[in-house]
């Protein structure tokens, strides 16, 4: 069975270009959540989406990012223009909601750099 | 909110040796509480979890962990270390609508001397 599916796995860009980062959930998995890994910060968590609708975003950190699930098997993450603070792992997590403390299932992520 | 405090950024031990990562929290209400490995340049795999049933979790890969609500904590154990038990070890905690939203610490870099 395939797990959390993230393309691409890494991206070199140039400040002020856009960004657009792929994930591909679990099959099955209702529930979608986007992090962030810097060596400064740790882990944050950015966004997450509940059958496709965004439930909470206040860890999105500027107008510059924006996430989407059109359906319940893709999501992306933009980010326009980017700068190069952004540089960082950026992972999709998926997991099946409903049930507290439900395990979230994480894709191998996206290693972003940005000059 | 919630929040998780790892204490010590790198542990390293021997291989065979007792392993131990501490984990405390802050939680205003009963939580849940995960073990998270991170191999170099892959994605999070869990661990083990504690939702309220067992206060003695099992986890994969031969470790466990004892949630103790009286100090707060949730460390993670294994009684030998294994040269692929190298990586890094994330706690976390559950808050939120749900329980959804996952609060990590700051992360454990294990090392395993020879």
């Amino acid at each position: 069975d395939a797990g959390v599916i993230q393309s691409p796995r890494h991206e070199v860009t140039e400040m002020g270009q856009e960004v657009t980062l792929r994930c591909k959930p679990i099959s099955g998995h209702n529930s979608l959540f986007w992090y962030r890994q810097t060596m400064m910060r740790g882990l944050e968590l950015l966004i997450y989406f509940n059958n496709n609708v965004p439930i909470d975003d206040s860890g999105m950190p500027e107008d510059r990012f924006s996430a989407k699930m059109p359906n319940a098997s893709f999501s992306t993450l933009k980010i326009q223009p980017s700068e190069p603070r952004d540089s960082a792992v950026y992972f999709c997590a998926s997991s099946i909601p409903g049930k507290r403390g439900e395990t979230q299932y994480f894709g191998p992520g996206t290693r972003l750099l940005v000059l | 909110a919630q929040s998780v405090t790892q204490l010590g950024s790198h542990v390293s031990v021997s291989e065979g040796a007792l392993v131990l990562l501490r984990c405390n929290y802050s939680s205003s209400v009963p939580p849940y509480l995960f073990w998270y490995v991170q191999y170099p340049n892959q994605g999070l795999q869990l661990l083990l979890k504690y939702t309220s049933a067992a206060t003695l979790v099992k986890g994969i890969n031969g470790f466990e962990a004892e949630f103790k609500k009286s100090e707060t904590s949730f460390h993670l154990t294994k009684p030998s270390a294994h040269m692929s038990d190298a990586a890094e070890y994330f706690c976390a905690v559950s808050e939120g609508q749900g329980a959804q939203k996952l609060v990590f610490g700051q992360g454990t870099r294990l090392t395993i001397n020879p």
